[in-house]
């Protein structure tokens, strides 16, 4: 998966509950970017990052906010978890902005 | 914004056939065309890309080609075999920046033995 991991790969929580996920690469890629996968959706950008603390909205932001502090580490956190945001999250990693490389997944359920 | 249409949404191919996946793209302006492949329970991966200057891109057994005139692409996977077996993605630029890319929303191909 090209030197990312997300952590934690499954996570069950209960609504109002703040979740963060994890993004780490190894590749040291300006961008890094969060997806949200559902059935009959595919995949939606939810953030992205162009550099450390340089973050831009997805087509999907509402009730995310993302944080990049340094080049390897990218965070999604949910302030207040509901039901519609149980998915499967990905993380991808691209040098130039085109070429996208997706991490393994993080599985979310929020109860 | 961009919008990318793929069909068909699910494709079976008898294995050894040739299997063809369509997406379409509204914004004249994309420059850059990726497809991924993913399986179960596992991350997209970038399988072939094109940029607008060339009409056809060849990797072994799959071709990816684009009409920009009628602004569609499609992914060409021929001698199928049981691995190829996945979900695919097309995916173009989104919107003014070519630093986001928008997905189709999946083809699940099945290679039937």
């Amino acid at each position: 998966d090209a030197g990312i991991t997300q952590s934690p790969r499954h996570k069950v929580t209960e609504t109002g509950t703040p979740v963060t996920l994890r993004c780490h690469q190894t590749e040291n890629h300006r961008y890094m970017y969060w997806y949200r996968q559902d059935p009959g959706h595919g995949l939606r950008l939810i953030h992205y990052s162009y550099g450390v603390k340089d973050t831009d909205k997805g087509e999907v932001s509402d009730g995310y906010s993302v944080s990049r502090s340094k080049t390897e580490d990218f965070l999604l956190t949910l302030e207040s978890a509901t039901s519609s945001q149980t998915s499967v999250y990905f993380c991808a990693i691209s040098q130039q902005g085109n070429e996208q490389f997706f991490g393994p997944g993080t599985r979310l359920t929020v109860l | 914004g961009e919008n990318v249409e793929q069909h068909p949404s699910t494709l079976s191919v008898q294995e050894g056939d040739s299997a063809v996946i369509k997406c379409t793209y509204s914004d004249s302006a994309s420059n850059y065309f990726p497809w991924y492949k993913q399986e179960l329970g596992k991350g997209p991966q970038l399988i072939i890309d094109i940029r607008s200057n060339v009409g056809e891109k060849k990797d072994q057994r799959i071709a990816v080609t684009l009409n920009k005139t009628a602004k569609h692409f499609s992914l060409h996977i021929t001698e199928t075999q049981p691995e190829d077996s996945a979900v695919y993605f097309c995916a173009a630029p989104g919107g003014n920046r070519d630093d986001k890319i928008i997905f189709g929303k999946g083809t699940r191909l099945h290679i039937l033995p």
